[in-house]
């Protein structure tokens, strides 16, 4: 079974450029994830969808930052413009439902490097 | 809110030494727990969770962790580690019953020495 897909794996632009980050997650899986991983840290969630709804924003600057889940299926992640303090590693992740057996499976990231 | 801590910031060990690395969290209601490896260069991987019951969890690979409710723990063992242990292990935690949003510790580097 496939995994979390990401992609680009790597991004180096120059700041006030736009990037946009494309995640496919586990077949079947409903809930998708997009987490911050700066250098020396743990993960942080951006947000996270149900289906469609973007149902925990509540950490994504809106100002630059904007993410969208069409038919409940894809992802995608945008920046725009970036910042030199952009530079982390976005992951995608995903789980399906909630509850006991609610497991997130992470992709192998996206690494960008703001110039 | 939530947060996990993890004492060790990077540990150091030789072949066939033993391991514990700590994590201790906040939450006064009742939690799942998770411990995540990101090998060199691959994506976090899940290498055990407790959700209730035995509060001693065995892993992949060899490892476990005991959660101690009193204490707010979840620290991973490994009675004997190898090279290729050598990664970057997080512990994290979500709120039972929540819709799983994870809350991760800043991670420890296991460097095992050959």
């Amino acid at each position: 079974e496939a995994g979390v897909v990401q992609s680009p794996r790597y991004k180096i632009i120059e700041k006030k450029q736009p990037v946009a980050f494309w995640c496919n997650p586990i077949s079947g899986h409903n809930t998708l994830y997009w987490y911050l991983q700066n250098l020396g840290q743990g993960p942080e969630l951006l947000i996270r969808y149900e289906n469609e709804e973007a149902v925990d924003d509540s950490q994504l600057p809106k100002d630059r930052f904007s993410a969208e889940r069409l038919k409940g299926v894809d992802s995608t992640l945008k920046i725009q413009p970036a910042e030199l303090g952009d530079s982390a590693v976005y992951l995608c992740a995903s789980s399906f439902g909630q509850g006991k057996g609610n497991t997130i499976y992470f992709g192998e990231g996206s690494w960008l490097t703001v110039v | 809110a939530q947060s996990v801590s993890q004492h060790n910031h990077h540990v150091i060990l030789s072949e066939a030494a033993s391991l514990e690395l700590g994590c201790n969290y906040s939450y006064g209601g009742t939690v799942n727990l998770f411990w995540y490896v990101q090998y060199p260069g691959q994506h976090l991987q899940l290498l055990l969770k407790y959700f209730s019951g035995d509060p001693l969890v065995k892993g992949i690979k060899g490892f476990e962790a005991e959660f101690i409710k009193s204490k707010f723990s979840f620290n991973l063992r490994k009675p004997s580690v190898q090279w290729s242990d050598t990664a970057e292990y997080f512990c994290a935690v979500n709120r039972r019953g929540s819709q799983g949003n994870l809350i991760f510790g800043k991670g420890t580097k296991l460097s095992v020495k050959p």
